[in-house]
């Protein structure tokens, strides 16, 4: 049974570009939460998504960030019109259920200059 | 809002040494804890996961303690080695509604050969 899969694993964009970052849930896991982690910094959660649905995105900057899990595919994490400061690791992890055991990816860490 | 506070935030120890770190979380509506370990340059994992007052779980050298009641839960690593150099993070749940676990900015543990 595969882990948790995030690509790609390292991303340098320039800034003013865009950054799609990917998340492939373990078999069976139906629930995806992002997170990012500054230089620094622990563990920030981001967003919460169950299939096709938005279920907690408070604490997702309000604009230039989205996230979506469609029916079929990895989630996405899209940033627009990337900037420094969000140069960071995210992390991805997926859970059978709300409040399990979360398994987390190898993350992709996004460097803007 | 859950809030999850860890201390101490960093600690050095002697190989050989046993050592704690402490996690404490809102004893209200409280859920479930969890316990991941992360190493640096990888992603967090799972160590434990405690639900009940009193819970007391063990992996090999590493032991968690509950208590819901007052809210607190502790990691105890016994005869630290090198390989247990890593930063532990403790995360809660609370019962109300689709909450996703809340994590703590972690202990910082450095074991020095």
């Amino acid at each position: 049974n595969a882990g948790v899969m995030q690509n790609p694993r390292h991303l340098v964009r320039r800034r003013g570009q865009e950054a799609r970052l990917r998340c492939s849930p373990m078999k069976g896991h139906s629930h995806v939460y992002w997170y990012r982690q500054l230089p620094e910094e622990g563990l920030k959660f981001m967003v919460y998504l169950q299939k096709e649905n938005i279920i907690d995105e408070s604490g997702m900057p309000k604009e230039r960030f989205s996230a979506e899990f469609p029916k079929e595919g990895p989630s996405i994490l899209r940033i627009q019109q990337v900037v420094r400061g969000d140069s960071a690791a995210y992390f991805c992890a997926s859970s059978p259920n709300i409040g399990e055991t979360q398994y987390f990816g190898p993350g992709t860490r996004l460097l803007v200059l | 809002i859950l809030n999850v506070e860890q201390s101490p935030q960093s600690l050095h120890v002697q190989e050989g040494d046993s050592t704690n770190f402490t996690c404490s979380f809102p004893s209200s509506n409280f859920y479930a804890l969890h316990w991941y370990r992360w190493e640096t340059a990888k992603s967090p994992e799972a160590l434990f996961v405690m639900t009940l007052n009193g819970d007391e779980k063990k992996k090999g050298r590493i032991s968690a303690t509950l208590n819901t009641k007052e809210g607190y839960s502790y990691l105890y690593i016994k005869g630290s080695q090198p390989e247990d150099s890593a930063t532990y993070l403790c995360a809660s749940r609370d019962s109300s509604g689709n909450t996703p676990l809340v994590f703590g900015k972690g202990t910082r543990l450095s074991v020095i050969a």
